[in-house]
């Protein structure tokens, strides 16, 4: 049973449109986190946030930026959507010894 | 740099034979260190974890992992492989950053499971 939840699960849209990615948790996390998941499957970290109002940069340079406003809440956000953005997306949180991960959002940018 | 190789691309099994996935890391401090399944179109499940202790770790479906720091592997194990076991098989170490750490994953072993 999902602790962390990701909406969409799928979406498909048209290059140039603005897209938010969902992630809530109902753990009471401080820290959260987006992967990406290239189609080699490799995992990948984008962003990161050890609490409200904290948001870093991750490993692997994404166009893409995140807000934290609520501890629950870390949206991720498309200004402009491209092809070379599809992927798919996960979300997770921490405590202090293990990472809860979300389902994903997997986007296609056509 | 810290970096996790999981030499498999493909493992296939008969259902009922035993597995092994194989996983070596790179990291200067004692790691710790992560396997996680991921079935198609899902995100991840944590299968077990070592920080500390004893070297051998128990998870959950019936997989274990052994830490051998002098070999810097931490393989998973399973006696006796299940139809649902097949699925992408992730292995990753947590690194040090800032107050927390980051997970740093190998590129995945996927477990094909033959009836």
């Amino acid at each position: 049973e999902a602790d962390i939840y990701q909406t969409p699960r799928y979406l498909v849209i048209g290059t140039g449109k603005k897209i938010t990615l969902e992630c809530s948790q109902t753990m009471g996390h401080d820290k959260m986190y987006w992967y990406q998941q290239d189609p080699g499957m490799e995992l990948h970290l984008i962003h990161y946030s050890y609490g409200v109002n904290s948001t870093e940069k991750g490993d692997l340079s994404s166009e893409s930026t995140v807000s934290r406003i609520r501890t629950e809440h870390f949206p991720l956000t498309l200004e402009s959507a491209r092809p070379s953005h599809t992927s798919q997306y996960l979300c997770a949180s921490s405590e202090s010894y293990g990472y809860t991960f979300g389902s994903g959002t997997r986007l296609t940018v056509v | 740099a810290q970096s996790v190789t999981q030499p498999d691309i493909h493992i296939t099994v008969s259902e009922g034979a035993s597995l092994e996935l194989r996983c070596n890391y790179s990291y200067g401090a004692t790691p710790y260190l992560f396997w996680y399944v991921q079935s198609p179109g899902q995100g991840l499940q944590l299968l077990l974890k070592y920080f500390s202790g004893d070297t051998l770790v128990q998870g959950i479906k019936g997989f274990e992992a052994e830490f051998k720091r002098s070999q810097s592997s931490f393989n998973l194990r399973k006696p006796s492989v299940h139809w649902s076991d097949a699925a992408e098989y992730f292995c990753a170490v947590g690194t040090r950053m800032d107050s927390s750490y980051k997970l740093i994953f190998g590129s995945g072993t996927r477990l094909l499971v033959r009836p």
